[in-house]
C-alpha cells in the first residue's frame, strides 16, 4: 500500500524557517516525480514545488522561488521542503504528492494527510 | 505561465443531477489535464489524468472531456458522496497550475 507521511509542520514566526518531510513506502520512491501542494485556510489548492526522480530538476511557484527549497534523499524514501523567510502568506495545508510519472499519465495519485504550517507571531 | 479557470465557483444541485464542470487554461495544454476531488480535511483524490482518463477505483459516473484550452468533468448522476470541490489541474509544463475550484452543495 502507498503510504505518504508528512510531518515537521507547527508554528513559526515571520522570517523563520521550517523544514518539512515526507516519508513514502509501499512503492519505489526512486521511480517518481513529486509535488508539495498547499492550501490556505479556507482556499483552493496551490502547486508549491516538484522534483525530477533523480533531483536533478526541480521547478517553484513564482511566490516561493528564492524561499522555498524541495530536495528528496532516495536511499531514505524522503521528500523534504525547506522553506526560508516564512511569510503569513505562507500559512497553509502541506500535502506531499506522488505524480504519476511512471506511466507518463500524470496526475498526483497518491496524497500525504497534509501538515500545517502556521507563521504568525 | 499557464492560468487555470473554472466555472461555476458554485453549483448546487441534487441527487440524481447531471453536473458539469468547465475549466479553460489559459494556453494550450493539449490533454495534459487532471481531475481532483477534495472533500473538507480531506486529502485530494485523483479522478481522471489525461483529460478523459478514469483512473482506477474511480465510479464510472464520473468522466472528462476536452483538449486544448477548454475541459469539462461530467457527473452523470449527482450521488450523496459526490458533494464537495473538485479541482482541474494542468501538466503540459513542469509548473502544475491548479484551477481555483468548483464547489458543488446540495440544492
Amino acid at each position: 500500500e502507498v503510504q505518504l507521511v508528512e510531518s515537521g509542520g507547527g508554528l513559526v514566526q515571520p522570517g523563520g524557517s521550517l523544514r518539512l518531510s515526507c516519508a513514502a513506502s509501499g512503492f519505489t520512491f526512486s521511480s517518481y516525480w513529486m509535488s508539495w501542494v498547499r492550501q490556505a485556510p479556507g482556499k483552493g489548492l496551490e502547486w508549491v514545488a516538484n522534483i525530477k526522480q533523480d533531483g536533478s530538476d526541480k521547478y517553484y511557484v513564482d511566490s516561493v522561488k528564492g524561499r522555498f527549497t524541495i530536495s528528496r534523499d532516495n536511499a531514505k524514501n524522503s521528500l523534504y521542503l525547506q522553506m526560508n523567510s516564512l511569510r503569513a502568506e505562507d500559512t497553509a495545508v502541506y500535502y506531499c504528492a506522488r505524480e504519476d510519472s511512471l506511466t507518463a499519465n500524470w496526475g498526483a495519485d497518491n496524497w500525504g494527510q497534509g501538515t500545517l504550517v502556521t507563521v504568525s507571531s | 505561465d499557464i492560468q487555470m479557470t473554472q466555472s461555476p465557483s458554485t453549483l448546487s444541485a441534487s441527487v440524481g443531477d447531471r453536473v458539469t464542470i468547465t475549466c479553460r487554461a489559459s494556453q494550450s495544454i493539449s490533454s495534459w489535464l487532471a481531475w481532483y476531488q477534495q472533500k473538507p480535511g480531506k486529502a485530494p483524490k485523483l479522478l481522471i489524468y489525461k483529460a478523459s482518463n478514469l483512473e482506477s477505483g474511480v465510479p464510472s459516473r464520473f468522466s472528462g472531456s476536452g483538449s486544448g484550452t477548454e475541459f469539462t468533468l461530467t457527473i452523470s448522476s449527482l450521488q450523496p458522496d459526490d458533494f464537495a470541490t473538485y479541482y482541474c489541474q494542468q501538466y503540459n509544463n513542469y509548473f502544475f497550475t491548479f484551477g481555483p475550484g468548483t464547489k458543488v452543495d446540495i440544492k
